[in-house]
């Protein structure tokens, strides 16, 4: 299984809005509502943010949104602040029970 | 608190063996999925393997199958990772997740560097 394709960078100023979309196929990202996002700050584990594409795990800001149109999901950040400034990925968590990761987007906060 | 804390990462030479191991606590062990995720220098997040929460069923990614053994022991609340005919692409951040089949994972250990190189 392919990685998914995630934009390599995106970045924005404080108090703006980003979206990062997740790329698949009808077969995966298409087929499934299995999708996650996870925040990894440099040299820290990934933190879950969004799973089932859209739900926020408690304890996680609702300036993160996540949402699926056809082959694609997206993870929005509202209100940007500093502390948002990370590596983020999007998962497909199918049922077979493997996994596959998205290629990573660096967010940078200017 | 939901704790996991992997331990056995260092330097091999390849084609050598190396067995990490993942402890757990805080949680049911024996009722969750587990997971193993690397992260190569610079490089994304790659799957490894999963074994039920149970030990009947694992499952490997393309790159390791037959190379590497996922393994449990529940009453160790313990995680296994058994590395043999190591690699340099091996080389990474190895972690320790929980997860949900299908679903999230939930909670990720610290990680673990290998480093495999002669």
């Amino acid at each position: 299984q392919s990685a998914l394709t995630q934009p390599a960078s995106v970045s924005g100023s404080p108090g703006q809005s980003i979206t990062i979309s997740c790329t698949g196929t009808s077969s995966d990202i298409g087929g499934y509502n299995y999708v996650s996002w996870y925040q990894q700050h440099p040299d820290k584990a990934p933190k879950l943010i969004i799973y089932d594409v859209s739900i926020r795990p408690s304890g996680v800001s609702n300036r993160f949104s996540g949402s699926k149109s056809g082959n694609t999901a997206s993870l929005t950040i509202s209100g940007l602040q500093a502390e948002d400034e990370a590596d983020y990925y999007c998962s497909l968590d199918t049922s077979t029970s493997t996994r596959v990761f998205g290629t990573g987007t660096k967010v940078t906060v200017l | 608190q939901v704790q996991l804390m992997e331990s056995g990462g260092g330097v091999v030479r390849p084609g050598r063996s190396l067995r990490l191991s993942c402890a757990a606590s805080g949680f049911p062990f024996s009722a969750y999925a587990m997971h193993w995720v690397r992260q190569a220098p610079g490089k994304g997040l790659e799957w490894v393997a999963v074994m039920s929460y149970d030990g009947s069923d694992q499952s490997y990614a393309d790159s390791v199958g037959g190379r590497f053994t996922i393994s449990r022991d529940n009453s160790k609340n313990t995680l296994y990772l058994q590395m043999d005919s190591l690699r340099p692409a091996d080389t990474a951040v190895y972690y320790c997740a929980r997860g949900y089949s299908p679903g999230p994972l939930d909670y990720w250990g610290q990680g673990t560097l290998v480093t495999v190189s002669s």
